[in-house]
C-alpha cells in the first residue's frame, strides 16, 4: 500500500518552516526523501535507515520512527528553491534481493517571496 | 556529465502502435528501475533489474515489457499502447536495491503521448 503524506499541499513565505509527514501501514527498513520540480526528475534528498536515526544537511533534516512506521521531513527557513513536490519512498523490511521503493502520495510545497 | 539518459524525451505514438523507450547509464550501477508517473501522482514502479534478474511488479500490465541487454542499457517496450498509458516514464538506477545502500538516480524522463 502507498504511504500517506501530510499535508497534501502547503504554501509558505520565504523564511518560514515546514514539516512534511509520511506514514506507512507496513514495517519499514528505510525511508527515502525526494523533491521533484514540475516537469523534472525527482532529486534525492536523504535516506534514513532503521534505528530511528535523524539525518540532515543544511536546513533540511528528517527523522524516522520505525515503531510508528513514520518519517518526517523538516525544512527550516525555507528558500524559494525549496518549492516542488516532496515524495517519501519506503522500503519494507523485506528479504535481500527484492527491495524496491513505494512512493508516498506527495506533498506540494510552494514558497512565495 | 549526464548519468542517466533517456531517449526520446518526448514520444508520440498511435493507439495500439508498439513503442520502445530507452535508458542508458554511465554510473555502472547494478540496479535499474522503470517507473510510470501520471500527472499529479507519485512515480509507480513497473519493474526493476538487479543485474540480469528481472523483477516484475504484480500489478504491471502484460502490455509492458522490459529488456536489459547489458549493464548500461535498459528498454521499456509497450506492445499496444492505450490512452491510459500516456504518462511520464522515468528510469532510475541505484548501486544496490531499495534503500540499503544509496539513492536512486533518475533520468529526465520520457513523456509519452498516445493519440
Amino acid at each position: 500500500q502507498q504511504p500517506v503524506q501530510s499535508p497534501q499541499a502547503v504554501i509558505l513565505r520565504e523564511g518560514e518552516d515546514a514539516v512534511i509527514n509520511c506514514s506507512s501501514s507496513k514495517a519499514l527498513y528505510s525511508v527515502h526523501w525526494y523533491r521533484q520540480k514540475h516537469g523534472e526528475a525527482p532529486i534525492f534528498l536523504m535516506i534514513l535507515l532503521k534505528g530511528g536515526e535523524q539525518k540532515g544537511h543544511d536546513k533540511i533534516s528528517a527523522s524516522f520512527n520505525e515503531k510508528k512506521q513514520q518519517s518526517s521531513l523538516y525544512l527550516t527557513a525555507s528558500q524559494l528553491s525549496y518549492s516542488g513536490t516532496y515524495f517519501c519512498g519506503t522500503d519494507p523490511n523485506s528479504n535481500f534481493g527484492n527491495e524496491k521503493l513505494t512512493f508516498g502520495t506527495g506533498t506540494r510545497l510552494t514558497i512565495i517571496p | 556529465d549526464a548519468m542517466v539518459i533517456q531517449n526520446p524525451r518526448y514520444q508520440v505514438t498511435q493507439f495500439g502502435k508498439p513503442v520502445t523507450l530507452s535508458c542508458s547509464q554511465t554510473l555502472n550501477h547494478n540496479v535499474m528501475y522503470w517507473y510510470q508517473q501520471k500527472s499529479s501522482q507519485a512515480p509507480k514502479l513497473l519493474f526493476h533489474y538487479y543485474d540480469k534478474d528481472f523483477n516484475n511488479e504484480a500489478d504491471t500490465p502484460d502490455n509492458f515489457q522490459s529488456r536489459r541487454p547489458n549493464t548500461s542499457f535498459c528498454f521499456l517496450d509497450i506492445r499496444s499502447p492505450g490512452l491510459g498509458d500516456a504518462a511520464m516514464y522515468l528510469c532510475a538506477t541505484s548501486r544496490d536495491p531499495g534503500g540499503r545502500s544509496g539513492e536512486q538516480y533518475f533520468g529526465p524522463g520520457t513523456r509519452l503521448t498516445v493519440t
